[in-house]
């Protein structure tokens, strides 16, 4: 059964260096999303993507924040500078369509920012 | 999307059915709903969803009330594999519109006991 996948499993970095976080959606979706979910806390949006680009945006998702289809196959969540907060689990999502379609979620990415 | 209300915990026997209720009162007639559940911080896993009819499929059923203002999510034979948070989400049916996003609350931690 076709999955998403995300790398890394686990991301430790400096407070205010760069990180990539990467998924592949199932090969057919069109669809893709980023969530995010700080330890203890409910998952909240981050953000849609569709067509090269920003479908939707939450108020996380500000400046620092970046998405990307580089390539037919992966999807990147970039954060330019991090901050402490930013630690949490980040989990990509995708879709065939977008009204009523089911995401389907990967493993997710924990994010620790030290 | 309509505001979902869930309890914060049940427990369940294992080999027994699980019941789990959703209340969803102000859900309007063009809104989905979803169900997911999340073992121990992994990725959100679709389970099922429903619009006014009752829907089965190999992991669960979802009864929806005819009025449709309350759910219950039944997994027939509970495991203990089946220990998790169990989240009830609304979700409208859109028509070249954005909101494509999942909105998570707490859920419902099911605990399936030995």
């Amino acid at each position: 059964e076709p999955e998403v996948t995300q790398t890394p499993s686990h991301q430790v970095t400096q407070m205010g260096q760069e990180v990539i976080l990467r998924c592949v959606p199932i090969s057919n979706h069109l669809y893709f999303y980023w969530y995010r979910q700080i330890l203890g806390q409910k998952v909240e949006f981050l953000v849609s993507f569709y067509n090269n680009e920003i479908s939707e945006k939450s108020e996380i998702f500000d400046d620092q924040f970046s998405v990307e289809r580089p390539d037919g196959s992966n999807f990147t969540l970039k954060i330019r500078s991090t901050k402490l907060e930013d630690s949490a689990m980040y989990f990509c999502a995708s879709s065939v369509e977008r009204s009523t379609d089911t995401q389907y979620f990967g493993p997710g990415t924990r994010l620790t920012v030290l | 999307d309509a505001k979902t209300t869930q309890p914060p915990s049940m427990d369940c026997a294992e080999g027994r059915a699980a019941n789990l209720p959703c209340n969803h009162s102000t859900i309007s007639g063009n809104e989905y709903v979803y169900w997911y559940r999340q073992i121990h911080s992994q990725g959100p896993q679709y389970i099922i969803h429903g619009l006014k009819n009752n829907e089965t499929n190999e992991m669960a059923s979802l009864i929806i009330t005819e009025d449709r203002k309350s759910s219950t999510l039944i997994l027939p034979h509970a495991t203990l594999r089946d220990t998790a948070v169990y989240y009830c989400i609304s979700r409208a049916l859109n028509s070249g519109g954005s909101n494509y996003k999942l909105t998570f609350g707490k859920g419902t931690l099911l605990t399936v006991n030995p």
